[in-house]
């Protein structure tokens, strides 16, 4: 069974800095691209993210670009999304989601999220 | 970036009824449409791939159809545990995104 488990989520100051890791299993992490999506209190959802299965392909939402990195350890079956310089407006439940398949693709399972609040 | 507008934003229906969700692209995406469920405090669930595709363990009651610019999720015969939030994507080309979201709920 595929398990997602997204850790690392918090209450920030606005500019501040968070790390979060999804941890994986129940497949074999490392043939597959990986994304984080996230969705605002009330709002409906937003692709934050992408990583393909080798790390040699990266995209980012236009909101996110220059101030997250996403990354991943296959060895370690593990995903991460650097945030820095935190607004209001990243405050949202972070979800990772693995590919169905070749990218760019859907999303067959999901994480149950981590919350992010920035706020002073 | 390619939009989605999803349609209604919000339904009320009863049980047993016929509901139908649709998701129009500003432009051209094949078939490369994906429909999800959302219930409150949950993450989503994919329940279409490919714009028509049944994802495994899904109930045969929904079904998706459409392509190129227009979208259809379709609910055959709405159940108790039918009533939620339902998201459209597309994944077509970067960036990726979905649909503004219908909120299903009971009359």
């Amino acid at each position: 069974e595929v398990q997602l488990v997204e850790s690392g989520g918090g209450l920030v100051k606005p500019g501040g800095s968070l790390r979060l890791s999804c941890a994986a299993s129940g497949f074999t992490f490392s043939s597959y691209s990986m994304n984080w999506v996230r969705q605002t209190p009330g709002k409906g959802l937003e692709w934050v993210s992408s990583i393909s299965s080798s790390s040699g392909d990266i995209y980012y939402a236009d909101s996110v670009k220059g101030r997250f990195t996403i990354s991943r350890d296959n060895a370690r079956n593990s995903l991460f999304l650097q945030m820095n310089s935190l607004g209001a407006d990243d405050t949202a439940v972070y979800y990772c989601a693995k590919d169905s398949g070749s990218s760019p693709d859907d999303f067959d399972s999901w994480g149950q999220g981590t919350r992010v609040t920035v706020s002073s | 970036a390619i939009q989605l507008t999803q349609s209604p934003s919000s339904l009320s229906a009863s049980v047993g009824d016929r509901v139908t969700i649709t998701c129009r692209a500003s432009q051209g995406i094949s078939s490369a449409l994906a429909w999800y469920q959302q219930k409150p405090g949950k993450a989503p669930k994919l329940l279409i791939y490919d714009a028509s595709g049944l994802e495994s363990g899904v109930p045969s009651r929904f079904s998706g159809s459409g392509s190129g610019t227009d979208f259809t999720l379709t609910i055959s015969s709405l159940q108790p545990e039918d009533f939620a939030s339902y998201y459209c994507q597309q994944f077509d080309s970067y960036p990726l995104t979905f649909g503004g979201g219908t909120k299903v709920e009971i009359k």
